[in-house]
């Protein structure tokens, strides 16, 4: 059973710029949630993807945006960076389908810094 | 809305002294909770959770947590650290129906150290 994988692990952007990050999910999970971490907060809830399509949001703004691919990967895009965004971003994946969803897996995040 | 809150920032303890480290959380449903840890620069691991049943929940490395509802508290305990344990430890709950199902709400953290 493979783990959760994310890349890049470090990045550096200017504010302004746009930002691609990935995911692989754990192998058959069908659901991916995305996280913020700030530094020295707790994850917050960005969104979450259930087969492909969007699950629930939290509160952020429409510049993050997501993808789920058929394959479970899926991406997490910001646009219009401010550095405000600066944060380690965590994808978590589950099963969504057969009631095991609430046991999130996690990936060891990105970490991203804006300038 | 859900909320959670850890009561301790940080913790230090000596090694092989027991530990407890604090949640309460703040719900208009009902929820499942969980505890995660973090060690450094690396992901969320989870260590346990409480999703119904008995109110005593074991999880791995030695760790236990106890459910009490009208306390609204969900504390983690280990009766003996080791050094291995230092690390950020997080709360969570997520409601357990409605259209927040399977979002995670997370307290800021309570980092343990263990000083030999």
């Amino acid at each position: 059973e493979t783990g959760v994988t994310q890349s890049p692990t470090h990045l550096i952007k200017t504010r302004g710029q746009q930002v691609t990050l990935r995911c692989s999910s754990q192998s058959g999970h069908n659901t991916v949630s995305w996280y913020q971490q700030a530094l020295g907060q707790g994850p917050q809830f960005i969104f979450q993807y259930y087969r492909e399509e969007e699950n629930g949001r939290g509160n952020f703004p429409p510049r993050f945006s997501g993808l789920q691919f058929p394959n479970y990967s899926s991406e997490l895009n910001v646009n219009a960076l401010e550095l405000d965004d600066s944060a380690l971003y965590l994808c978590a994946s589950s099963l969504g389908s057969t009631g095991l969803w609430e046991t999130q897996y996690f990936g060891p995040g990105t970490r991203l810094l804006v300038l | 809305a859900q909320s959670v809150t850890q009561l301790d920032s940080q913790v230090p303890v000596f090694e092989e002294a027991p530990v407890e480290l604090r949640c309460n959380y703040s719900s208009s449903v009902s929820v499942y909770l969980f505890w995660y840890v973090q060690y450094p620069n690396q992901g969320l691991q989870l260590l346990l959770k409480y999703l119904s049943g008995s109110t005593l929940v074991k999880g791995i490395n030695g760790f236990e947590a106890e459910f009490n509802k009208s306390q609204t508290s969900f504390h983690l305990r280990k009766p003996s650290v080791h050094i291995s344990d230092t690390a950020e430890y997080f709360c969570a709950v997520t409601p357990d129906r409605g259209s927040t199902l399977g979002r995670l709400y997370f307290g800021r953290g309570t980092q343990l150290t263990v000083w030999p």
